[in-house]
């Protein structure tokens, strides 16, 4: 079975300054799908970016990339430039890729940014 | 934008009673699902929906829970008997497809059981 680990329950950053954002996972597959999501305070839960395993090149979204290490399993958030808006939890996900699969997501335990004025 | 819709947004119930939990899924979404978050832990999988029937189910969903799709447009989860480790936040999601289509979230209903 997979699974994701996020091992910095809570992570704070100045802002305008950079912070990563650790991320772990465990499986045997080849072909699959991680996302961050970002939970502010009012709970749901917004797609903040996506890599595809299959990819070697990190997304990048704006002020959001990734840094995606497919050996190592390893998919680390870097958000630039922080701003006060961008205090949330934010949850790592895996999502398989094989022929058949639901789509669901498995999702680690989550960090807490913090965003210091 | 299009959006989940989930009602209610808080709903206090006591031990041993029926709940139904709505989500509006987008509406040409395919694909459903219903996760539960314990307060302070991390998001787990609850099931998933497809074409009118359940694709798969976590350990979590016995046989207390069950989904429908009754009319195309909602999807319910309901919990026949509550306790109170039911109590969480749920989140609906929906999905035009699997792979690395975007899971639209809802804004979750609070399920506090007493």
């Amino acid at each position: 079975a997979q699974t994701v680990t996020q091992s910095q329950p809570e992570m704070s950053v100045q802002e305008a300054e950079t912070v990563t954002l650790s991320c772990t996972y465990d499986t045997s597959e080849s072909d699959y799908y991680l996302f961050w999501y970002k939970q502010p305070p009012s709970r749901q839960m917004i797609l903040v970016i996506r890599q595809e395993a299959y990819k070697q090149q990190n997304a990048t979204e704006n002020r959001f990339s990734v840094n995606f290490q497919k050996a190592a399993k390893s998919f680390s958030l870097k958000i630039s430039d922080s701003q006060l808006g961008d205090a949330a939890m934010y949850f790592c996900a895996y999502r398989s890729d094989f022929s058949g699969n639901t789509g669901k997501l498995i999702f680690g335990q989550g960090t807490t940014l913090q965003v210091k004025p | 934008e299009p959006e989940v819709t989930q009602t209610p947004s808080h709903q206090v119930t006591q031990m041993g009673q029926e709940v139904i939990l709505r989500c509006v899924p987008i509406s040409n979404h395919l694909y459903f699902y219903w996760y539960r978050q314990i307060l302070g832990q991390k998001v787990e999988f609850l099931v998933s929906f497809y074409n009118n029937e359940i694709s798969e189910k976590s350990e979590i969903f016995d046989d207390q829970f069950s989904v429908e799709r009754p009319d195309g447009s909602n999807f319910t989860l309901k919990i026949r008997s509550t306790k109170l480790e039911d109590s969480a936040m749920y989140f609906c999601a929906s999905s035009v497809g699997t792979g690395g289509r975007e899971q639209y979230f809802g804004p979750g209903t609070r399920l506090t059981v007493t």
